[in-house]
């Protein structure tokens, strides 16, 4: 089975800042895909960004990107230039590439951007 | 818009009364999916379903049924709700395949005292 691991639960930064979220995985699958989920107060999931284990180019999204090291089984997420809205509770997640196959969460990082 | 709609969004109730939470998506995906939020234990499913008629458990399933008998709607039910189902519930749905992201519902807060 496949664990995420997101070994911070709390992290906190000024904003403007950058910070890094950590996350490592357990697989002995070669196909997956890895994501990062955001969720603010209002409690909504909400899609970051999404990593193919086969593409060595780490993704970016905006002011977010992804350190991918499959053979570390890493996968952290770097937030650059940090914005108030950017509080909220952040995610891994791990799908292997098989159509019936579940996400499985990590138990999330609460970070909380000071003013 | 595409969304997923959840209802409740809170509901307190008591031991033992029968709930369903309700799941709808306008997307047309296929794959259907419960997930239970904790603190300190991030989401972890309860049943996922592949298209109507499909249904399967997945981590932690005891204590709920669910049902696809329709291709946009994917219920949950407490047949006999105890308190260690308190908890914020999570529908998802996405398209067939396993790269496609999911979309989430809003959440369901259920207190079962």
């Amino acid at each position: 089975a496949q664990t995420v691991t997101q070994s911070q639960p709390e992290m906190s930064v000024q904003e403007a800042e950058t910070v890094t979220l950590s996350c490592t995985y357990d697989t002995s699958e070669n196909n997956y895909y890895l994501f990062w989920y955001k969720q603010p107060p209002s409690r909504q999931m909400i899609l970051v960004i999404r990593q193919e284990a086969y593409k060595q180019q780490n993704a970016t999204e905006n002011r977010f990107s992804v350190n991918f090291q499959k053979a570390a089984k890493s996968f952290s997420l770097k937030i650059s230039d940090s914005q108030l809205g950017d509080t909220a509770m952040y995610f891994c997640a791990f799908i292997k590439n098989f159509g019936n196959e579940k996400l499985t969460f990590g138990t999330g990082t609460r970070l909380t951007i000071i003013p | 818009e595409a969304q997923v709609t959840q209802n409740p969004r809170y509901l307190i109730t008591v031991t033992g009364k029968k709930l369903t939470v309700t799941c709808s998506q306008n997307m047309n995906h296929e794959y259907m999916s419960w997930y239970r939020q904790d603190p300190g234990l991030g989401l972890r499913q309860i049943y996922y379903s592949m298209n109507v008629e499909v249904t399967d458990k997945g981590d932690v399933p005891e204590g709920y049924k669910v049902s696809r008998k329709e291709k946009r709607n994917f219920p949950l039910i407490l047949e006999s709700p105890s308190p260690n189902q308190t908890s914020l519930y999570f529908c998802a749905s996405r398209r067939g395949q396993a790269d496609q992201p999911q979309h989430f519902g809003d959440g369901t807060r259920l207190s079962i005292l």
